[in-house]
């Protein structure tokens, strides 16, 4: 079963309220990621696990936070958001390694307001 | 660091013709480069991934890519498109030893009659 799954499908936000978005995968990969994505943009790294170390890029550093209690669950937590983090959010895994396929849920599409 | 560009937003062609979707890359060394398609209302699924050895790759439904390191480019070929094949596409970069992918900003193909 090669599946990751999101949800929910979509969130709708207030400003300034916290939003937690939850992903699953039942591979038991060591690797799970979160990406932004934007319209007419690129899917932005926010961060990723592997195993149970948190790496974060540098720019969303005090952006987002994760939590990842087993190896099949990750969430993505935002403390308080603004109109900026409308976007739909992609969660994917995979085996160790950055020569290894991702395997992305259908993502959750975050509207802010 | 490591990126990709892809130059087209936007690529329309007639069912049954050729295709050639572009993307350069940007790193020192030769990187892990890899093209994801995305159908509507699904995730992103890998067509196929490069990082040494035979500059062709063949992927899934009839899909091919060519590396050229003279040319920094991973494009990505199809002889005879289907309207099924409309989709959005992204080429994404992984530094050979790194655990992460970058994307581009995604081609979307519209396939007509």
């Amino acid at each position: 079963d090669t599946t990751v799954k999101q949800n929910p499908r979509y969130k709708l936000a207030r400003v300034g309220k916290p939003v937690n978005l939850i992903c699953s995968q039942t591979m038991n990969h060591d690797t799970m990621y979160w990406y932004q994505k934007k319209p007419n943009q690129a899917p932005k790294l926010l961060l990723f696990y592997y195993d149970k170390i948190l790496n974060r890029e540098a720019d969303t550093f005090e952006k987002f936070q994760s939590s990842r209690p087993n190896n099949s669950f990750c969430s993505l937590y935002i403390g308080s958001a603004g109109l900026e983090y409308s976007a739909m959010y992609l969660c994917a895994s995979s085996r160790p390694g950055g020569n290894e396929r991702l395997f992305f849920g259908h993502g959750t599409k975050l509207s802010v307001l | 660091a490591q990126s990709v560009t892809q130059p087209d937003a936007r690529v329309t062609v007639s069912e049954g013709a050729s295709l050639q979707l572009r993307c350069k890359y940007s790193s020192s060394v030769t990187p892990y480069l890899f093209w994801y398609v995305q159908y509507p209302r699904q995730g992103l699924q890998l067509l196929l991934k490069y990082y040494s050895g035979d500059p062709v790759v063949q992927g899934v439904n009839g899909f091919e890519a060519e590396f050229s390191k003279s040319n920094s480019s991973f494009h990505l070929r199809k002889a005879s498109v289907h309207w099924s094949d409309s989709a959005v596409y992204f080429c994404a970069v992984s530094p050979n030893s790194g655990t992460y992918q970058r994307f581009g900003t995604g081609t979307k193909l519209q396939v007509v009659p």
